[in-house]
């Protein structure tokens, strides 16, 4: 149980289109999704916390209308990469979690973004 | 100062030796702890929680000391599959929030 997908894993881009990344809870509820991004050897950074049918909270440095987030129902929260460039080059990352257990959260696979 | 501080390591360490990470957290507010486990270029997984008496899961055992705001992981007889990022994390009271540590690199030789 507890298994989160993403799509895609993996994605190559031109520099100011946008990228759409999906994060789906496959068998349980997601009170609550988390989109990280992380840079190579570097630790997982929280971008945004996001609940079903409200806005999405986002981090200190985030910009919100380049990082879209939606959360349209318990199993599907998504993130789009808008006017993407090359530093946005990433792995991101999304997580949920099912309210259970406080502080544990299930991850995705992971995209991998490459904005050329 | 980072609220949640690890060695980076690398760690070379040869098969069935026993290995230790350390990692000090900064938010004394902080509520839960885990270790997670990240293979190169795939998603963290949680490897235990962490509890203040201490845990033990097989050949991993896990100590929380809250007033040094420290916690450690102990890996006995390790395995060539042991090999990865040990990813120190911690919860703060009062939200599902998690924050990650930069990681400990292992690499188990043969």
């Amino acid at each position: 149980g507890a298994v989160v997908s993403q799509h895609p894993s993996r994605v190559i881009c031109k520099s100011g289109t946008s990228v759409k990344i999906e994060c789906r809870s496959l068998d349980f509820q997601a009170t609550t999704m988390f989109w990280y991004r992380q840079f190579p050897k570097k630790s997982l950074m929280l971008m945004a916390t996001s609940n079903e049918g409200s806005k999405a909270t986002y981090e200190q440095g985030v910009e919100k209308d380049k990082f879209l987030i939606n959360h349209a129902s318990l199993t599907l929260s998504t993130l789009t990469v808008t006017s993407a460039h090359p530093e946005d080059s990433s792995f991101y990352i999304c997580s949920a979690t099912s309210g259970r257990l406080v502080g544990e959260q299930f991850f995705g696979p992971g995209t991998r973004l490459t904005v050329l | 100062r980072k609220e949640v501080e690890q060695d980076p390591g690398p760690f070379n360490v040869p098969e069935g030796a026993t290995v230790a990470f350390n990692c000090t957290y900064s938010n004394s507010a902080s509520q839960s702890f885990f270790w997670y486990r990240q293979d190169c270029r795939k998603e963290p997984k949680l490897l235990m929680s962490v509890y203040s008496s201490g845990n033990e899961d097989g050949r991993f055992t896990a100590q929380l000391n809250r007033a040094s705001q420290y916690i450690s992981l102990l890996i006995r007889d390790s395995k060539l599959s042991d090999s990865a990022t040990y990813l120190c994390v911690v919860n703060n009271f009062g939200n599902e929030k998690l924050t990650f540590g930069t990681g400990t690199r292992l690499t188990i030789i043969p």
